[in-house]
């Protein structure tokens, strides 16, 4: 079974700063997808960034980008220019490829600060 | 765009009564539909998914049904509510078959579901 680890359950940054939060995996697939979810205080998940496996190319979204490593099974995502609305819980989470569904696999979760 | 409606928002419920919490999707056909729960400060348990009307898949034995009357709607029950189901209720919706990013899940905003 697939594993998703977060090793850091609290991280905190200055606002305009950056910051890094880490997520490691563990899986046998080849291909497959990642993702990080960014869950506010009002608890909706919502979907910072996703990484295709088999894309060697860092995903970016404006001011999130990832730093996928495969062969170390590394998916850690980089917020720059941090914002006081970036302060929430984020989730990384991995997901198979192929068939009828995907089902997500969510790590435990980092809390980030952001301090004014 | 597609849109994405759970309620109720909370529920405060006695152990022992009856739960129904509905979840429905707008903007899109044939979605793959899926319930999580999260316990506080931890992360999301997949309970079930769903690829098609009448189609269920659970993933932990539990108190907790679930069913899929019409397309885009989804529906978690629970005939008698535990102490224990007491937690945050995600509903998420990915593309089906015929769509693109298929692994992609959007979440809706969840209920807050309280067994005194």
């Amino acid at each position: 079974a697939q594993t998703v680890t977060q090793s850091q359950p609290e991280m905190s940054v200055q606002e305009a700063e950056t910051v890094t939060l880490s997520c490691t995996y563990d899986t046998s697939e080849s291909d497959y997808y990642l993702f990080w979810y960014k869950q506010p205080p009002s608890r909706q998940m919502i979907l910072v960034i996703r990484q295709e496996a088999y894309k060697q190319q860092n995903a970016t979204e404006n001011r999130f980008s990832v730093n996928f490593q495969k062969a170390a099974k590394s998916f850690s995502l980089k917020i720059s220019d941090s914002q006081l609305g970036d302060a929430a819980m984020y989730f990384c989470a991995y997901s198979g490829s192929g068939g009828s569904n995907y089902k997500l696999t969510f790590g435990k979760g980092t809390l980030l600060t952001v301090n004014p | 765009s597609q849109t994405i409606h759970q309620w109720p928002a909370t529920l405060v419920q006695p152990v022992g009564s009856p739960l129904s919490l509905e979840c429905t999707v707008e903007g899109t056909s044939n979605p793959n539909l899926y319930w999580y729960r999260q316990a506080a400060g931890r992360g999301l348990q997949l309970l079930f998914y769903s690829v098609g009307i009448g189609q269920i898949s659970s993933e932990v034995p539990q108190n907790l049904s679930a069913s899929r009357p019409q397309d885009r709607q989804f529906i978690l029950s629970s005939k008698k509510l535990l102490l224990s189901d007491s937690g945050f209720y995600l509903c998420a919706w990915s593309p089906g078959l015929a769509g693109i990013y298929q692994e992609t899940q959007y979440f809706g905003p969840g209920t807050r579901l309280l067994v005194l």
